[in-house]
């Protein structure tokens, strides 16, 4: 009964191809992310839901295309894979208005070769 | 937007020394800061938390100091043990901004027996 889960965990690929990470939440949160985490360990933000609405659009390339279906799932889609791409992906929830306390998921590494 | 500096990047303790990383933040309308811990391989696990309107928060051998003058944040861990090696990120986040947390660097945090 993992609070955030997200797959595939790990996700090799060829430059060019088009991959979907998948994410749930079952802590009844209203607000899902998706942060990348690069080689450096560095975290950053690239989009935010909340109920099923895009409210954080980090200058990200249009080649990322998030979806959330209902404010339980957040999935991430990515056109054209480049070898930029390569690092964790981290989907995480919180509940607006409570705190902004964030869960993560465990993470799903891409690896474009 | 919101900057924030992680220092030191690196930190090597004995066991049972105390550990102190530090962040400073570039806005002065932030007014949440929480810290993360992330073991080799897992996700980011939220440890503590402050909030503007608090200069000090203790959660057992963890404590978070905030200077809202100077923009800084520390995060102090006593006491320390082998578990407590991991990275550890600072964040800061603005109010109304959708809880878009900026985070530190990372401070890789090794306690040697």
């Amino acid at each position: 009964d993992t609070a955030v889960s997200q797959t595939p965990k790990y996700l090799v690929t060829q430059m060019g191809n088009d991959k979907s990470i998948k994410c749930e939440q079952n802590l009844g949160h209203d607000t899902m992310y998706w942060y990348k985490q690069d080689s450096k360990k560095f975290l950053k933000i690239m989009f935010s839901y909340n109920n099923k609405e895009l409210i954080i659009n980090e200058t990200v390339p249009n080649r990322f295309s998030p979806k959330s279906p209902d404010k339980a799932h957040l999935n991430l889609h990515i056109n054209s894979l480049e070898l930029g791409d390569s690092a964790v992906y981290f989907c995480a929830s919180s509940q607006a208005g409570v705190d902004e306390k964030l869960f993560f998921g465990s993470g799903t590494q891409l690896s474009v070769l | 937007g919101e900057n924030v500096e992680q220092h030191p990047s690196t930190l090597s303790v004995q066991e049972g020394d105390s550990a102190v990383i530090k962040c400073t933040y570039s806005d002065s309308a932030s007014n949440y800061f929480p810290w993360y811990k992330q073991e080799l391989g897992k996700r980011p696990q939220l440890i503590i938390d402050i909030r503007s309107n608090v200069g000090e928060k203790k959660d057992q051998r963890i404590a978070v100091t905030l200077n809202k003058t100077a923009k800084h944040f520390s995060l102090h861990i006593t006491e320390t043990q082998p578990e407590d090696s991991a990275v550890y990120f600072c964040a800061a986040s603005l109010p109304g901004g959708g809880n878009k947390l900026t985070f530190g660097t990372g401070t890789q945090l090794k306690v040697e027996l």
